[in-house]
């Protein structure tokens, strides 16, 4: 069964530095997703992006934040100068056509 | 605006016992979905079930039954004699009708103890 693919699944950083996140949407998905989950928490949708543009993002999703489908496949979420409370896991997910959500299996940043 | 309320934060039971997650959400959508999803240990979401505002239908699956009840604005789950296996974080999520983002509730956490 296809699967939404997420790299790298751990990813340490010292404070200040950029980082970029990585996921492999399934084939033939449109619809892609980042959510964040601070440990011990619920889990927070920061921007959705459809036809190489965002559609929609929260509060959470400022200017140190950006997101990019640079080659077609690969969606990337890049955070700019990372802070201490970026540490969190971080979960990719995709979209066939507005229907149903699939998630991949998270990428935990810590920042130090 | 839209909300999920999971009032229990941690439940602990022995296993073989039920145990039934409560979630309430508020919403302004006349059309929108809800999710429950299962995040073990390991730390991924697994998807359980997904519902739509106009099928008030409960369903089962296995040991897991769903309980929507839009007059009260509640989804609840309920795993039937449960397993170890089943000690995960149990979260709840609202949709509207075009998926462009989830809220998820805060999560309940299951301890099923052997």
């Amino acid at each position: 069964e296809p699967e939404v693919t997420q790299t790298p699944s751990h990813q340490v950083t010292q404070m200040g530095q950029e980082v970029i996140l990585r996921c492999v949407p399934i084939s033939n998905h449109l619809y892609f997703y980042w959510y964040r989950q601070i440990l011990g928490q619920k889990v927070e949708f920061l921007v959705s992006f459809y036809n190489n543009e965002i559609s929609e993002k929260s509060e959470i999703f400022d200017d140190q934040f950006s997101v990019e489908r640079p080659d077609g496949s690969n969606f990337t979420l890049k955070i700019r100068s990372t802070k201490l409370e970026d540490s969190a896991m971080y979960f990719c997910a995709t979209d066939p056509s507005s229907y149903e959500q699939y998630f991949g299996p998270g990428t935990r940043l810590t920042v130090t | 605006a839209q909300k999920v309320t999971q009032a229990q934060t941690e439940i602990s039971v022995v296993e073989k016992e039920d145990v039934t997650l409560d979630c309430v959400y508020e919403t302004r959508d006349t059309t929108y979905y809800l999710f429950w999803y299962k995040q073990p240990p390991s730390g991924e979401l697994v998807f359980l079930i997904r519902r739509n505002s106009f099928d008030e239908q409960n369903e089962i699956s296995g040991r897991y039954s769903w309980n929507f009840q839009k007059s009260t604005s509640s989804f609840n789950f309920t795993i039937t004699a449960s397993q170890v296996v089943d000690s995960a974080v149990y979260f709840c999520a609202l949709s509207p009708i075009n998926f462009n983002k989830f809220y998820f509730g805060s999560g309940t956490k299951l301890n099923v103890k052997p």
